[in-house]
């Protein structure tokens, strides 16, 4: 189970920050993203990071974007800075399947989700 | 950056058809696409992962197939609970980006 939690209104210019705590099991396994989607609109991928604390992140938002883990609070974050009215969306937290091959994992496709939490960017 | 498309945007059908729904990258990704499933309201669920394998749990009237570049979602018999919007999602390599999604309407 995932479970996002942080404020929902942010102020223009400032820092938005959420976390997901994972529930029912590790986090040091998996790949671990973030999604979000604007109001009336579709999904869009955010990021990702995995136990080790290797991330990729959306090239839109490269600059303004930290992915982070704590594995000890079975927990992962976003960090967005300078926001504006369009970062206003749905963020949902998930988990990423992964495979194995040569050494190295790969993620794969998002089997859980968490509920999503309404982040508004407004003055 | 590989971009990804689907066809159509909308569509509306009747309960028992047969609907199918095309995503495309521009670019090869092998069989590395998923395929999710957005009710009104509600959060995005897992219907078809490695292009072709449905998740556990998933009726069995979703399939999916292609490789490459062209991939298909067929609902063999539309019912009132699949209303919903479809996204494809690509997975071969970061940036793991969705499709625009496919509105599904009675």
């Amino acid at each position: 189970r995932l479970q996002e939690s942080g404020p929902g209104l942010v102020r223009p210019s400032e820092t938005l920050s959420l976390t997901c705590t994972v529930s029912n099991g590790p986090i040091s396994t998996y790949f671990w993203t973030w999604i979000r989607q604007p109001p009336g609109k579709g999904l869009e991928w955010i990021g990702h990071i995995n136990h080790s604390g290797r991330t990729a992140y959306n090239p839109s938002l490269r600059g303004r974007l930290t992915i982070s883990i704590d594995n000890s609070k079975n927990q992962f974050s976003l960090k967005l800075t300078s926001v504006t009215a369009t970062d206003t969306a749905v963020y949902y937290c998930a988990r990423v399947g992964f495979s194995y091959d040569s050494g190295s994992y790969f993620p794969q496709q998002v089997d859980s989700w968490g509920e999503g939490t309404l982040v508004t960017v407004s003055s | 950056d590989i971009q990804m498309t689907q066809s159509p945007s909308s569509l509306s059908a009747s309960i028992g058809d047969r609907v199918t729904i095309t995503c495309r990258a521009s670019q090869g990704i092998g069989n590395y696409l998923a395929w999710y499933q957005q009710r009104p309201g509600k959060v995005p669920k897992l219907l078809i992962y490695a292009a072709s394998t449905l998740q556990s749990g998933v009726p069995s009237r979703f399939s999916g197939s292609g490789s490459g570049t062209d991939f298909t979602l067929t609902i063999s018999s539309l019912q009132p609970e699949d209303v919903a919007t479809y996204y494809c999602q690509k997975y071969n390599s970061a940036p793991l980006i969705f499709g625009p999604g496919t509105t599904v309407d009675l």
